[in-house]
Parts: C-alpha cells; structure tokens; sequence
C-alpha cells in the first residue's frame, strides 16, 4: 500500500501569511495527488487536483506543486476563510486503492 | 447542480451490519467517467477511502475492510449502498459518500454530501 505523510501535522499562521503544507508519498505516485480542506463540521472540499490543477471556484491563492514522491500546497496569503485542516491523497493505486495523509490542521496564530 | 445525501441509521450494534445509502439529484449516476464512493472519519481522525463502484457494477474496495464491506448500484434509484458487517466501536465514524472523477489525470473526489454519523454501540 501507498502511505501518505504530512508536514507538519499542525501549523499557526496569521493572516495574510505564506503558508506550505508537504505531503510525500511512500513510492512515486506521478502527479496524482489531490489536495482538500475540511472545516469543522463540514465535508472535504476538493482544492487541487493532479497535483497542481486548481479546481473550479477554488481561489487563485492555493497553488500545488511536486510529482513522484514529494509535494506542496502552498496558500499565498491567508485569508481568515482558510484556516482549516488539509488532506493530500493519492490516487495513483490502481485498480482504485486510495490513501490519504493524515491531515494538517491550519491554526490562527 | 450535483448534490449527494447520505441516509441511514445512526446507532448500529456490534457485531450487525450497517447499512447506508447514497442518493444523487441533480445528475445521473450512469454517467461515465465517474465513480461513486464511500469515505469514512472517526471522530477527531483523518480520512478513510473505504470503496468505489461504476454504474455497471464493477466494484473496488480497500483491503483492509475488504472482506466485510459491500457496495452497491441502484441505477433506476440513482442510488448507491454500504453494506459493513459485524461492526465494531472501530467502525463509529462520520460516513461520507463521495463522486470520483475518473479521467485522465483527474482523479479526484469532486463532489461529497454532508456526511452521516454511525454509532456503534448497544
């Protein structure tokens, strides 16, 4: 099986922040790798996808990056909306065996 | 506008069967390039992809759950079920149902409903 790591598990940042969260898998994975954010009491919402594709509607301050084992979703600048918990999950298994990492919850310094 | 609702009952004793439903508006479930899954959250930890199926039926499940889990199709309904037998305090989770873009390089879940809450508990 594929595992997925975060880092850091947690993070404190303010507004208007520059944020990267890591996410590295166990084996290359190619470019599949998605990011969501969930907020409390709320489902995951789909922010990239492929790595590095923004998904429709998502704001132009995430951004991701990275291929094979090591990647980042980075957020520009904070904005009080995003503090939340981020997922990264692998969908490279096939046939259809997907993981994800194991959150990193985004905290208001 | 595509919209997902899970259902199904809250508390479940060990050792039974849960079971939920997934019904879709907004869009059909016969539609290709798209699976639908189940993805589970224990209170306060991460997320578990539990399984996948295509309208055809074509079904795919993760390993570790593989033997006690079944997913199915109701295509008429748009619809589609978890079955988890012989339940335990492990398996209380926040159970959400999930559509998977499978194309090219997307491969993604795109669309989720609200997510139910399950109990195990007698």
């Amino acid at each position: 099986d594929i595992q997925m790591t975060q880092s850091p598990s947690s993070l404190s940042a303010s507004v208007g922040d520059r944020v990267t969260i890591t996410c590295r898998a166990s084996q290359s994975i190619s470019i599949y790798l998605n990011w969501y954010q969930q907020k409390p009491g709320k489902a995951p919402e789909l922010l990239i996808y492929a790595a590095s594709s923004l998904q429709s509607g998502v704001p132009s301050r995430f951004s991701g990056s990275g291929s094979a084992t090591d990647f980042t979703l980075t957020i520009s600048s904070l904005q009080p909306e995003d503090f939340a918990t981020y997922y990264c999950q692998q969908s490279f298994s096939t046939p259809h065996m997907y993981t994800f990492g194991q959150g990193t919850r985004l905290e208001i310094k | 506008q595509l919209q997902m609702q899970e259902s199904g009952p809250g508390l479940v004793k060990p050792s039974e069967t849960l079971s939920l439903t997934c019904s879709v508006s907004g869009g059909s479930i016969s539609s290709s390039n798209y699976y639908w899954g189940w993805i589970r959250q224990p209170p306060g930890k991460g997320l578990e992809w539990i399984g996948n199926i295509y309208y055809r039926g074509n079904t795919y499940y993760n390993p570790s759950l593989r033997s006690r889990v079944t997913i199915s199709v109701d295509t008429p309904k748009n619809q589609f079920s978890l079955r988890l037998s012989s339940v335990t305090a492990a398996d209380t989770a926040l159970y959400y149902c999930a559509r998977h873009v499978g194309s090219g390089n997307y491969q993604a879940f795109d669309i989720w409903g609200q997510g139910t809450m399950v109990t195990v508990s007698s």
